[in-house]
């Protein structure tokens, strides 16, 4: 079975710098997707970016890019120029490409960040 | 462009009491599932639907019934209510082309149950 592992509970940056969240995953697929989700308080589910795994480049979305290094199962979220609004739990996951319970969201247990001013 | 819609938004259950949680969406999407959130958690899956008439059970399906006779609506019914069910539930709905999962997934915003 695959799993998603955030090892980072809770981090810190300052305003208008730059953090790095990280997501680690397992499986044995070749074909999936990898998902950064972003929860603020209001408690929506705001996707920020995605990753189709057969694409070697990485994703960008504005201010927020991805190192997703395949071999590694690594996929982590970097954050530039820091806003207030960026301050939010934030979730990694993974999601086969496959029929089935295969293609069911494989969330991490999140990490919250805090944009200090 | 509604997307999907949960309600209610909030509930407050005595123990053993009987709810359902209402989901629907209007994209015309095949797959559709409901995640619990508690803390330190992250997302569960409780049950899912792949059409109408298919439903199978996720990681904590234990307490939660569903149904899926529309493409549209695919509601939670938790037939008695327990204090370990307070939880934020999600209903979430994607694509699915020819047998393939296509992307993210979108959600609605999410129910508070707060059992007592």
């Amino acid at each position: 079975a695959q799993t998603v592992t955030q090892s980072q509970p809770e981090m810190s940056v300052q305003e208008a710098e730059t953090v790095t969240l990280s997501c680690t995953y397992d499986t044995s697929e070749s074909d999936y997707y990898l998902f950064w989700y972003k929860q603020p308080p209001s408690r929506q589910m705001i996707l920020v970016i995605r990753q189709e795994a057969y694409k070697q480049q990485n994703a960008t979305e504005n201010r927020f890019s991805v190192n997703f290094q395949k071999a590694a199962k690594s996929f982590s979220l970097k954050i530039s120029d820091s806003q207030l609004g960026d301050a939010a739990m934030y979730f990694c996951a993974y999601r086969s490409a496959y029929g089935g319970s295969q293609g069911n969201l494989i969330f991490g247990k999140g990490t919250k960040l805090s944009v200090k001013p | 462009n509604a997307g999907v819609t949960q309600t209610p938004k909030f509930q407050v259950l005595k123990t053993g009491q009987s709810m359902t949680l209402q989901c629907a969406q209007d994209m015309n999407h095949e797959y559709m599932s409901w995640y619990r959130q508690d803390p330190g958690m992250g997302l569960r899956l409780i049950h899912y639907s792949v059409g109408a008439g298919i439903t199978d059970q996720g990681e904590v399906p234990n307490g939660y019934n569903v149904s899926r006779s529309t493409t549209e609506d695919f509601p939670l019914r938790l037939l008695s209510a327990a204090p370990s069910q307070t939880s934020v539930y999600f209903c979430a709905s994607s694509f699915v082309k020819l047998g393939l999962y296509i992307g993210e997934l979108f959600f609605g915003e999410g129910s508070r149950l707060t059992v007592l």
